[in-house]
């Protein structure tokens, strides 16, 4: 199992709509969790971290975290074409004996249709 | 924040040889990471950057053939050694300035083996 997993898409929205992003994790004890956007050629980019259970809200962007749940989400309101990139989930696995990195998962490729 | 700069950012080699990137920040971080990201996939890290002891390397990277420096606070380097088209990939440099939160990224080293 991998340690980050999420939908490799590709994902088609609607402008104007709202995109849905999901991401599970396997280590249990994990407790920081980021959701960062890359567009093709570029680095990723950070959008919201998230480290405790409930949403987190910035401007039209919703992180979900359900830690009984392995389970974080991102929510994209009035989807523009301008978010058309691929979103990577990445957590902070540093319950393993204190370890400090950052693993990402193999990302989802959103597209918006104007 | 943190501005990682990278190089080179982009080189073609010949299979066999070996190239070293470089990555700086403009300011001291806690941590530094190398990524490797072949096309069309997410990033998978190679090893952790430690300040004045050797690097921590992932499940199936080795220090023969990725050897890591990190002679201070503010600047890292990877080589790929002996090269085979393999190799092929983007290499990127990342840091976090307090653990934990934001990982900043170099704008990649596109890296073609031949």
């Amino acid at each position: 199992q991998k340690e980050v997993e999420q939908n490799s898409g590709p994902l088609s929205v609607p402008e104007g709509a709202i995109a849905s992003l999901n991401c599970t994790y396997s280590d249990r004890v994990s407790q920081s969790f980021f959701w960062y956007r890359q567009y093709s050629g570029k680095s990723p980019e950070l959008i919201m971290s998230i480290y405790s259970n409930g949403d987190k809200e910035d401007g039209r962007f919703t992180a979900q975290l359900n830690k009984a749940s392995q389970y974080v989400s991102l929510l994209i309101r009035d989807s523009q074409p301008s978010d058309s990139a691929t979103y990577l989930c990445a957590v902070n696995p540093r319950g393993k004996g204190g370890a400090q990195k950052l693993v990402f998962g193999q990302g989802t490729r959103l597209t918006i249709n104007p | 924040s943190a501005v990682i700069s990278q190089k080179p950012s982009r080189d073609i080699c010949q299979r066999g040889t070996s190239l070293t990137i470089q990555c700086q920040v403009d300011s001291q971080v806690t941590m530094m990471f190398w990524y490797r990201q072949q096309p069309g996939q997410s990033l998978t890290l190679i090893a952790t950057a430690n300040q004045g002891s050797e690097a921590t390397y992932e499940s199936g990277f080795v220090i023969d053939k990725f050897p890591i420096s990190r002679p201070n606070l503010t600047f890292s380097t990877l080589t790929v050694s002996n090269m085979s088209p393999e190799d092929s990939s983007i290499y990127l440099c990342s840091a976090w300035t307090e653990v934990d939160t934001e990982a900043f990224f170099g704008q990649g080293t596109r890296l073609t083996v031949v």
